[in-house]
């Protein structure tokens, strides 16, 4: 089975904090994904990798950047978090040659 | 650019009764079509997919949904609802190109005893 694996479940942060997020998968996929999830907004796409050291603005890129250094993980950092980045942060992989998108267990990142 | 709408927020239905949960894309013709799972506190699982050939699709957990064309929809059902269906449920298309995968806004399913 595909295993998407985000490291941690649940973070809580403080206003001005520097934030990383780890996502680790292990079946050799081409493209990362980070969304974000919140009620009544759905997921939306913060950046996506489709390669080692290459990286795409999603649809919220603001506030965020992203690391691929190794094809098996893809960070998300929060260069200084605000509580208005209090969220579900989900990570997903998938190959070019298979379409959908394969998940992590989702962090819930709260800042205070 | 492709959207997705889901119609309903929230859907509720008896445990037994038929799961109905409503998916439309835009109108340019998507390659592939999704939909996917979320329990509390859980990442997202895929459920099904549409990619070619037959446009009824089969998922996991009894699941099926009907890819039509003509309305430019691919509605997701299942004859009996169970008590553990209940959950987030999204629909996903392809956004410009099969990497990028857009999501609708979702429905929350909840089934009553």
């Amino acid at each position: 089975d595909v295993k998407v694996t985000q490291s941690s479940r649940y973070l809580v942060k403080r206003t001005g904090e520097k934030v990383f997020l780890e996502c680790v998968q292990d079946m050799d996929h081409e493209n990362m994904f980070w969304y974000r999830q919140d009620p009544g907004l759905g997921l939306r796409l913060i950046y996506f990798s489709y390669d080692v050291k290459m990286k795409e603005k999603g649809d919220i890129p603001e506030g965020y950047s992203v690391s691929r250094e190794k094809k098996e993980r893809f960070s998300l950092i929060l260069e200084s978090a605000s509580t208005n980045q209090t969220s579900m942060y989900l990570c997903a992989s998938s190959s070019p040659s298979g379409p959908e998108a394969f998940f992590g267990q989702g962090t819930r990142l709260t800042v205070v | 650019a492709q959207s997705v709408t889901q119609l309903g927020s929230h859907v509720s239905v008896s445990e037994g009764a038929l799961v109905l949960l409503r998916c439309n894309y835009s109108s340019s013709v998507p390659p592939y079509l999704f939909w996917y799972v979320q329990y509390p506190n859980q990442g997202l699982q895929l459920l099904l997919k549409y990619t070619t050939g037959a446009t009824l699709v089969k998922g996991i957990n009894g699941f099926e949904a009907e890819f039509k064309k003509s309305e430019t929809s691919f509605h997701l059902t299942k004859p009996s609802a169970h008590m553990s269906d209940a959950a987030e449920y999204f629909c996903a298309v392809p956004k410009t190109s099969y990497d990028k995968v857009i999501f609708g806004p979702g429905t929350s399913l909840s089934v009553i005893p």
